[in-house]
């Protein structure tokens, strides 16, 4: 079974310039998370999707950084413009979801992408 | 979601044991412990996870003490792919909340 997968691994970018991330979860799973990576720090959660609604956005800078989950299966995270902090690893993550689980709502994740702004 | 604490790094030697702590104080009585591991480049990855009882999986072993304020993640046989950081996190099971991480422990295996 194929797990969380992520695209593009790496990307390099110029200060100002747009860039996007894409990620198709587990099949099956409707809860998606985007969680961003500072180096040395543990990921900080961006944005939550149950299907197709952003049900916890409260962390996501909303003038630069968006996300969509159309159909409720993949999902893409964009920043326009991209600043020099803005450099991390973007992860993302999904779950089966809701109370289905329970305690075994195991969130699996992808390898991320690498993002460098110059 | 309650805090816990990590010791920051451990070594251990390749095909040892590797015991690594968590306390975490504040927990409440509906709270789980999770354990997932960051190997290098890539993205967390789940252990295990238990509420009050010693859980075992293929990975590794759970062992929480009785008042539930602290827990040890056991490695029995510790190899060098088993190097990474370790992190400990304590949530409430119930619908699809985040994951808190803290800065986790950074578990060197060495040959």
């Amino acid at each position: 079974e194929a797990g969380v997968v992520q695209s593009p691994r790496y990307k390099i970018i110029e200060k100002k310039q747009p860039v996007a991330f894409w990620c198709n979860p587990i099949s099956g799973h409707n809860t998606l998370y985007w969680y961003l990576q500072n180096l040395g720090q543990g990921p900080e959660l961006l944005i939550r999707y149950e299907n197709e609604e952003a049900v916890d956005d409260s962390q996501l800078p909303k003038d630069r950084f968006s996300a969509e989950r159309l159909k409720g299966v993949d999902s893409t995270l964009k920043i326009q413009p991209a600043e020099l902090g803005d450099s991390a690893v973007y992860l993302c993550a999904s779950s089966l979801g809701g109370g289905r689980a329970g305690a075994k709502n195991i969130q699996y994740f992808g390898a991320g992408t690498r993002l460098s702004v110059l | 979601d309650a805090k816990t604490t990590q010791p920051p790094s451990m070594d251990c030697a390749e095909g040892r044991a590797a015991n690594l702590p968590c306390n975490h104080s504040t927990i409440s009585g509906n709270e789980y412990v999770y354990w997932y591991r960051q190997i290098h480049s890539q993205g967390p990855q789940y252990i295990i996870h238990g509420l009050k009882n010693n859980e075992t999986n293929e990975m590794a072993s759970l062992i929480i003490t009785e008042d539930r304020k602290s827990s040890t993640l056991i490695l029995p046989h510790a190899t060098l792919r088993d190097t990474a950081v370790y992190y400990c996190i304590v949530r409430v099971p119930q619908g699809a909340q985040k994951l808190v991480f803290g800065q986790g422990t950074r578990l060197t295996i060495n040959p």
